[in-house]
């Protein structure tokens, strides 16, 4: 069964780093992106970027270019996203996804759980 | 960058009725367009991609049709697990982009 497993919610402080992480398993995992799509709360769904784990190939949405970091260990079949100064703005449900194709250009399925970051001092 | 639009945003309807979502994107996306049901708390779920195929697992009461900037989904017998906000996302061009989804609520 091909599965894609985040690590759990975090609360974090303004201005702290974090990293959070999606683990693939049942597929080749250099074999097709991932792609970090954000919720916020009572809010739709918004592309952050994709990786292609094989290469580490990486494309942003304009709204976080600069703002966040998609990296991946293809050792361990985990992908990340990553923060070096969160802001309130950040708290949301940040979800990964895997292509169905060999490219970027691809529709998503499976997705993870989810993973809840709320930022609040 | 390709801009996608759904109506209505909120769509009551009862249960066995027909639903029908339109999804609208500024630019010829060809067929290549995909829709997600997502219920509170869950992650999205795959409905159809290719603007017309459902994905495994999908029962036939989901249809998909159109091309180029129109699309429709269709649930032509609503079951109470349905009421959901569904979402549809073009990637045909970059980025892939999601609409702002659409609420089907029971009526």
């Amino acid at each position: 069964e091909v599965q894609l497993v985040q690590s759990g919610a975090e609360v974090k402080k303004p201005g702290e780093s974090l990293k959070i992480s999606c683990k693939g398993s049942g597929y080749t995992f250099t074999s097709y992106w991932i792609v970090w799509v954000r919720q916020m709360p009572g809010k739709g769904l918004e592309w952050v970027g994709i990786i292609n784990p094989g290469d580490s190939d990486t494309r942003y949405g304009a709204s976080f270019q600069g703002q966040v970091t998609i990296s991946a260990d293809k050792s361990i079949s985990t992908a990340y996203l990553q923060w070096s100064s969160l802001k309130a703005s950040d708290t949301a449900m940040y979800y990964c996804a895997r292509t169905l194709t060999t490219d970027p250009y691809s529709w998503f399925d499976p997705w993870g759980q989810g993973t809840l970051v709320t930022v609040s001092s | 960058e390709i801009v996608m639009t759904q109506s209505p945003a909120t769509l009551s309807v009862s249960p066995g009725e027909r639903a029908t979502l339109s999804c609208r994107a500024s630019q010829s996306v060809s067929s290549n367009l995909a829709w997600y049901q997502q219920k509170p708390g869950q992650p999205p779920r795959l409905l159809i991609y290719g603007a017309s195929t459902r994905a495994t697992g999908i029962p036939a009461r989901f249809s998909g049709s159109g091309s180029g900037t129109e699309f429709t989904l269709t649930i032509s017998s609503l079951q109470s697990e349905d009421f959901a906000v569904y979402y549809c996302q073009q990637y045909n061009n970059w980025p892939p982009a999601f609409g702002p989804g659409t609420k089907l609520e029971i009526k």
